[in-house]
């Protein structure tokens, strides 16, 4: 069974960065069958993906077209974790963000439990 | 303004058979797979069907998915009171992004 594990603050001021982390366990953050990706939802933006990491014989990473630029996800091997940096941030980042495991081929088949994060001063 | 289509609610009374539509393009639908995602209320969405019409394991036979060129369609036979929730398709998209639907809100008469 995989569980995912999410963590970070919950409010973040305008124009600085938004910064959480998502804790594998039951695989790999390195596992070559999988991608790992970021989620969140609004009431008025709805779900949107914000991109994916996944190693195959390297790491790659892939963004989503509003939001690139302004995001990285970084996998951290030692941690078993991988996390989302999104700078710059507004009002209009205010979110439930997740985190989730697997290829949109497959279906995002594990979610971690939702952050919410406010961005206000 | 979410790039698929889905209308906003959707009712059905005990044991009835519902279907939600999800209407797409040729850069998404059109030539990739749908998934369907299930969220009760407070909860993290739950993948309900992938690759169009597949179930993962564990989700009842009750809910099945169909695709027709750029539209896909979930279906909920045999209808609880516990399939009372948001539903969700999604699919990837020529810009490399993966999209979604704005939800249809399911309600159990």
């Amino acid at each position: 069974q995989v569980l995912l594990q999410q963590s970070g603050p919950g409010r973040v001021k305008p124009s600085q960065t938004l910064s959480l982390t998502c804790a594998i366990s039951g695989d790999s953050v390195s596992s070559a069958s999988t991608a790992w990706n970021w989620i969140r939802q609004s009431p008025s933006r709805g779900l949107e993906w914000l991109g994916r990491t996944y190693y195959n014989s390297k790491w790659n990473f892939d963004y989503a077209v509003p939001v690139q630029g302004r995001i990285i996800i970084n996998p951290d091997t030692s941690k078993n974790q991988f996390s989302l940096q999104l700078n710059s941030v507004t009002p209009e980042d205010t979110a439930v963000y997740y985190c989730a495991r697997g290829f949109h081929s497959s279906g995002w088949s594990d979610w971690g439990q939702g952050t919410l994060v406010t961005v206000s001063s | 303004q979410s790039v698929l289509t889905q209308p906003p609610s959707a009712s059905g009374t005990p044991g009835q058979r519902v279907t939600i539509s999800c209407s797409g393009s040729s850069s998404n639908i059109g030539k990739r797979t749908v998934n369907w995602y299930q969220q009760l209320p407070g909860t993290a969405p739950k993948l309900l069907i992938y690759s169009d019409n597949q179930r993962p394991s564990g989700v009842p036979d009750r809910f099945s998915g169909s695709k027709s060129g750029s539209s896909a369609s979930l279906a909920i036979s045999g209808l609880q009171s516990a399939d009372e929730a948001d539903y969700y398709c999604a699919a990837w998209d020529d810009s490399l992004n993966g999209v979604f639907g704005g939800g249809t809100k399911l309600t159990v008469l």
